[in-house]
């Protein structure tokens, strides 16, 4: 059981370049998170998804844009990579929200993708 | 606009030597408060989710308490291998549906 894997660990880009993260998960999770880690700012959301074909603009979303074809992936793109966008992303999934709370009760985070933009 | 504020940023404790660390919370409906524990280089480990004032979790040295406007993670006779950042996040019920997380509090524990 993997769990949730992030794609590639390491980057670094060239200000303007292109790339795409990837994340999967095999836990048959409906909900998938994009966050960045900043160091003094916390983990911050980006992007999330709550079922497959679905996405949503989290706390900090601009420049980044993701996609959920299959239940199980969910992508982290940017098309034109800026030197703010430096730092370590992480991926999340979960099951659904219920009345009574988080289905599982905990989301689950993947170890994290260091991008540099220089 | 949702905030959780985690205190103190850094603590270094002896081992053996018991404290607690803060998470006070302003968000619209909690819906559910998660503890995670994070080493270096690595993601997020799941530790507790609290989903209501009065409610108590306990897992080997850990004890996470939820009230209405705060939680607490208590160590009780910590080793060193407790050491570690621990995130505090809260769910909210009046926006996306991810978390809002703390900055965390730096734990050292020494031998």
């Amino acid at each position: 059981n993997a769990g949730v894997t992030q794609t590639p660990k390491f980057r670094v880009l060239k200000t303007g370049q292109s790339m795409t993260l990837l994340c999967a998960q095999d836990m048959n999770h409906e909900y998938m998170y994009w966050y960045r880690q900043d160091p003094g700012m916390g983990l911050r959301l980006i992007h999330y998804s709550v079922g497959e074909g679905t996405t949503a603009k989290g706390e900090v979303p601009d420049g980044y844009n993701v996609s959920r074809l299959k239940k199980q992936n969910f992508l982290l793109g940017l098309e034109s990579a800026a030197p703010s966008q430096t730092s370590v992303y992480f991926c999340a999934s979960s099951y659904r929200w219920t009345l009574t709370g988080l289905s599982g009760n905990t989301i689950y985070f993947g170890e994290g993708s260091w991008l540099t933009v220089v | 606009e949702d905030q959780v504020t985690q205190s103190p940023e850094a603590l270094r404790l002896q081992e053996g030597e018991s404290s607690s660390l803060n998470c006070s919370y302003t968000v619209s409906g909690l819906r559910g408060l998660f503890w995670y524990r994070q080493d270096p280089g690595k993601g997020p480990e799941f530790l507790f989710t609290l989903y209501s004032a009065g409610e108590e979790k306990e897992k080997e040295r850990l004890k996470a308490t939820l009230t209405k406007k705060e939680s607490f993670l208590h160590i009780t006779a910590p080793k060193p291998e407790d050491s570690a950042t621990y995130l505090c996040a809260a769910a909210s019920g009046g926006g996306a549906d991810g978390l809002t997380f703390g900055k965390g509090t730096h734990l050292i524990i020494q031998p």
